[in-house]
């Protein structure tokens, strides 16, 4: 049972455009969501977190909407940069810093 | 400031071999983690540990797999007897104390292959 879903296997986005990347969940306890960057033979890096309480979060070029009567959160790039190339992972908190993955969004930054 | 620091970063195993992963948490961590990323999947996690305790083992596969977090020392992820279903990268993970909020910071990850 997937309780975190990234639906898109891929996304392409040129440059300097706006890259939008979406998560879905389906456990309502879930009250903290994280989003993860990882380029291949390296372990995942922390990008940008958002609490159930709020409903967006904004560092830097990255900014993190959660619509929990959804149970949806999206993460938003702009302007998208060569080097942000990678998977994303989206993860959601279950209790006591264990995290539960979505199946990751390869990330395609087109000059 | 060192990351969490994982070795070997690359492992091959025969069948029925012994696989010992080994992870450094990040200074001034106490609590690990160990995920788990068969190839085009998301991370699994695995386990969670203290220092000398186990306090979430419900991703552990029930037979094979062990972990520990000793007093002084690395965290071990300890897998026996391996199969090829077993060749995954292997994501240990840090954070200062347990609690929503407390981001999590990941290895560079241990591949392990099992031939």
């Amino acid at each position: 049972d997937q309780q975190v879903k990234q639906n898109s296997p891929s996304l392409s986005v040129q440059e300097g455009r706006i890259s939008i990347l979406n998560c879905d969940y389906t456990n309502s306890m879930f009250d903290y969501f994280l989003w993860y960057k990882k380029y291949p033979a390296e372990g995942p890096t922390f990008l940008i977190s958002i609490s159930s309480i709020k409903d967006k979060n904004e560092d830097g070029r990255f900014t993190v909407f959660l619509n929990k009567s959804a149970k949806h959160l999206s993460l938003h790039i702009v302007p998208s940069q060569p080097g942000d190339s990678a998977v994303y992972f989206c993860a959601a908190n279950q209790g006591a810093q264990k995290l539960v993955f979505g199946q990751g969004t390869r990330l395609t930054i087109n000059p | 400031n060192a990351g969490v620091m994982q070795n070997p970063r690359h492992l091959v195993r025969r069948r029925g071999q012994e696989a010992r992963l080994r992870c450094s948490p990040m200074k001034g961590h106490s609590h690990v983690y160990w995920y788990r990323q068969l190839p085009e999947e998301g991370l699994k996690f695995m386990v969670y540990l203290q220092k000398e305790n186990i306090i979430d083992e419900s991703g552990m596969p029930k037979e094979r797999f062990s972990a520990e977090f000793p007093k002084e020392g690395p965290s071990i992820l300890r897998i026996q007897q391996v199969v090829r279903g077993d060749s995954a990268a292997y994501f240990c993970a840090s954070s200062p104390s347990g609690g929503v909020g407390n981001t999590i910071y990941f290895g560079e990850g241990s591949w392990l292959t099992v031939v």
